[in-house]
């Protein structure tokens, strides 16, 4: 199976702040990207997907970029909705494999 | 309105065996591809299984095949995953998520169900 790092895995940062998330594939996906965010006892929410298309209704300060093995989601100014978990996961296989998670938090 | 609802979690005993469903409404649900997802408390998400929208092509993740079965009712607008020879290890809430297809991500997801496997 495909294999996702993320990284970092907990992130402490400001409203206002600039975040950069970065996930890694153990082989090239093409673009089969997707990003998603989870808050506590909550389904995962389903930000980007083709690496850099923006589900409708998410917020334009999230981007994501990247292709083949590298990737990153990009939160333009950070705000307090947006304190959460971030996963990256694969979709270049029916076997679908997931990073291990972005942890972002309130400094 | 898209709605993914599972139920028939619970407390099982190891080596128990326990089925879950997802009832789906607001999509044509035999046009999409389905998936289980779990998430041990804690950990992060784990994909556990797919189905096809007509239920012919089905796959597991290695540490469920053999014990774990998944099914849709497409009459019935529901998917099910019957769990056998249960382990600690299963413990977790269990997701539904559809896919319109391989092109596409899991969109929506149900809000999940608790399985907990413990003597």
């Amino acid at each position: 199976d495909i294999q996702m790092t993320q990284s970092p895995s907990t992130l402490s940062a400001s409203v206002g702040d600039r975040v950069t998330i970065t996930c890694r594939a153990s082989q090239s996906i093409s673009n089969w990207l997707a990003w998603y965010q989870q808050k506590p006892g909550k389904a995962p929410e389903l930000l980007i997907h083709k690496a850099s298309s923006l589900e409708s209704g998410v917020p334009s300060r999230f981007s994501g970029s990247g292709s083949g093995t590298d990737f990153t989601l990009t939160i333009s100014s950070l705000q307090p909705d947006d304190f959460a978990t971030y996963y990256c996961q694969q979709y270049n296989s029916y076997h679908l494999t997931f990073g291990g998670g972005t942890k972002v938090e309130i400094k | 309105e898209v709605q993914l609802v599972e139920s028939g979690g619970g407390l099982v005993q190891p080596g128990g065996s326990l089925r879950i469903s997802c009832a789906a409404s607001g999509f044509t649900f035999s046009s999409y591809e389905m998936n289980w997802v779990r998430q041990a408390p804690g950990k992060g998400l784990e994909w556990v299984s797919y189905i096809s929208s007509s239920g012919s092509r089905i796959y597991y993740t290695d540490s469920v095949k053999g014990r774990f079965t998944i099914s849709r009712d497409n009459a019935k607008n529901s998917l099910y995953l019957q769990m056998n020879s249960l382990r600690v290890e299963d413990t977790a809430v269990y997701y539904c998520a559809r896919t319109y297809s391989g092109s596409f991500p899991p969109d929506y997801w149900g809000q999940g169900t608790l399985v907990t496997v413990s003597s």
